[in-house]
């Protein structure tokens, strides 16, 4: 089983639309989780940290569930410049993030 | 503007070259990495360097060289390296080298080894 584990997609969402993501996770001890962004051809950039409690961003909501190992990833009234690859990262400790290979999105006017 | 740049943005190298990524960051950050990304796999991390000092390695063949001079600078030495090891190689720095650290991630150089 892979560490951090997304589907790949691609997500193709219109306009407007809510879309959400999901991301499994396999070591229970994981200690803190994020989403990146990375725009194509560009380098990944922090979207949010996700809390234990959820927490919302704006648009971007992000929840864990530790239960059962993963965290998501809501995005409401999705706009075009949301299109990009969402990358899960989980810190499972020793100074080392673990990135999953990401979700592509793409927004349809 | 995200405050780490690279150069070279592309390399092209014969496996038989020896060539050098050079990553800088502005940030006033303590630690910095090296990542590998190819296509349609998860960024893998390289190494790490805290405070200047090498912390992780992971598993990466000697082929690649890193050197971490300052906190400021990070080296990535390139030398008889294969074709698949062709990739987008990206650096990152952050406050600390703990995981509830904001890592800010360079452009990249895109290597292509022939």
């Amino acid at each position: 089983r892979k560490e951090v584990e997304q589907d790949p997609g691609p997500f193709n969402v219109p306009e407007g639309a809510t879309v959400a993501f999901n991301c499994t996770y396999s070591n229970s001890a994981s200690q803190s989780f994020f989403w990146y962004r990375q725009d194509c051809r560009k380098e990944p950039k922090l979207l949010m940290s996700v809390y234990s409690s959820g927490n919302e961003d704006g648009r971007f909501t992000a929840q864990l569930n530790r239960a059962s190992q993963y965290i998501s990833l809501l995005i409401r009234d999705s706009k075009l410049s949301d299109s990009a690859t969402y990358l899960c990262v989980v810190y499972f400790g020793n100074e080392k993030l673990t990135f999953g290979t990401g979700t592509r999105l793409t927004i349809i006017p | 503007e995200t405050g780490v740049t690279q150069t070279p943005r592309h390399l092209v190298m014969g496996m038989t070259n020896k060539k050098s990524l050079k990553c800088e960051q502005h940030l006033g950050h303590n630690a910095m990495y090296w990542y590998k990304q190819s296509a349609k796999k998860p960024l893998e991390l390289m190494f790490v360097y805290n405070f200047k000092e090498q912390t992780e390695n992971n598993s990466v063949p000697s082929r690649f060289s890193p050197e971490c001079p300052n906190s400021s600078h990070l080296f990535l030495h390139l030398h008889t390296l294969q074709p698949e090891d062709s990739a987008l190689y990206l650096c990152a720095s952050s406050q600390g080298a703990g995981g509830s650290n904001e890592q800010f991630f360079g452009p990249g150089t895109r290597l292509t080894v022939l």
